[in-house]
């Protein structure tokens, strides 16, 4: 069984600039979340797909928005990249959009914004 | 407003040392309590998910356990490879998937 992958790594971009950060789910999952983790705090969630529609979303402004694709990977956009956009971004990938459900976690990408 | 706290921020064990953290929470109409390992640099490991005041989940040598406004994680006789930052979450009644983190526990296990 595959786990819950993330493209790229690490990714450098300068202020003002757009990001893509890709995530592909766990096999069997139809949900995906993204959340940003700043250095030393918690995760905080930015929004949830379930089958291909945003089924909730956090407190982050309308530059971040998102995809969900028929086989259930799932794409981050940034637009206007700020210095506090600096932080590892996390996908999680769960078996159905519901709240008990387990959120299984990829590795993350390190966005760094200079 | 929906707030998970966890105590202490960082802990210190020599090895074999047990000890508990700690995970309070104020959310309305709980639906899961989870905990998650996390290593430098890399994404979030599932651990356990409670679900009712009462219930206790086990794996070697963590515990966890859930009252009606917070959780713990007992670490029995801890060894240098359980040194990671712990993590809990509370998910809420609304199904959006959103999970309130909080700012984990740093823990060091010293040989």
């Amino acid at each position: 069984e595959t786990g819950v992958t993330q493209s790229p790594t690490h990714l450098i971009k300068t202020r003002g600039q757009q990001v893509t950060l890709r995530c592909s789910s766990q096999s069997g999952h139809n949900t995906v979340s993204w959340y940003q983790q700043a250095l030393g705090q918690g995760p905080q969630f930015i929004f949830q797909y379930y089958r291909e529609e945003e089924n909730g979303r956090g407190n982050f402004p309308p530059r971040f928005s998102g995809l969900q694709f028929p086989n259930y990977s799932s794409e981050l956009n940034v637009n206007a990249l700020e210095l506090d956009d600096s932080a590892l971004y996390l996908c999680a990938s769960s078996a159905s959009g519901g709240s008990t459900d387990t959120q299984y976690f990829g590795p993350g990408t390190r966005l760094t914004v200079l | 407003e929906d707030q998970v706290t966890q105590s202490p921020e960082a802990l210190r064990l020599q090895e074999g040392e047990s000890s508990s953290l700690n995970c309070s929470y104020t959310v309305s109409g709980l639906r899961g309590l989870f905990w998650y390992r996390q290593d430098p640099g890399k994404g979030p490991e599932f651990l356990f998910t409670l679900y009712s005041a009462g219930e206790e989940k086990e794996k070697e040598r963590l515990k966890a356990t859930l009252t009606k406004k917070e959780s713990f994680l007992h670490i029995t006789a801890p060894k240098p490879e359980d040194s990671a930052t712990y993590l809990c979450a509370a998910s809420l009644p609304s199904n959006t998937g959103k999970l309130i983190f909080g700012q984990g526990t740093t823990l060091q296990v010293k040989p």
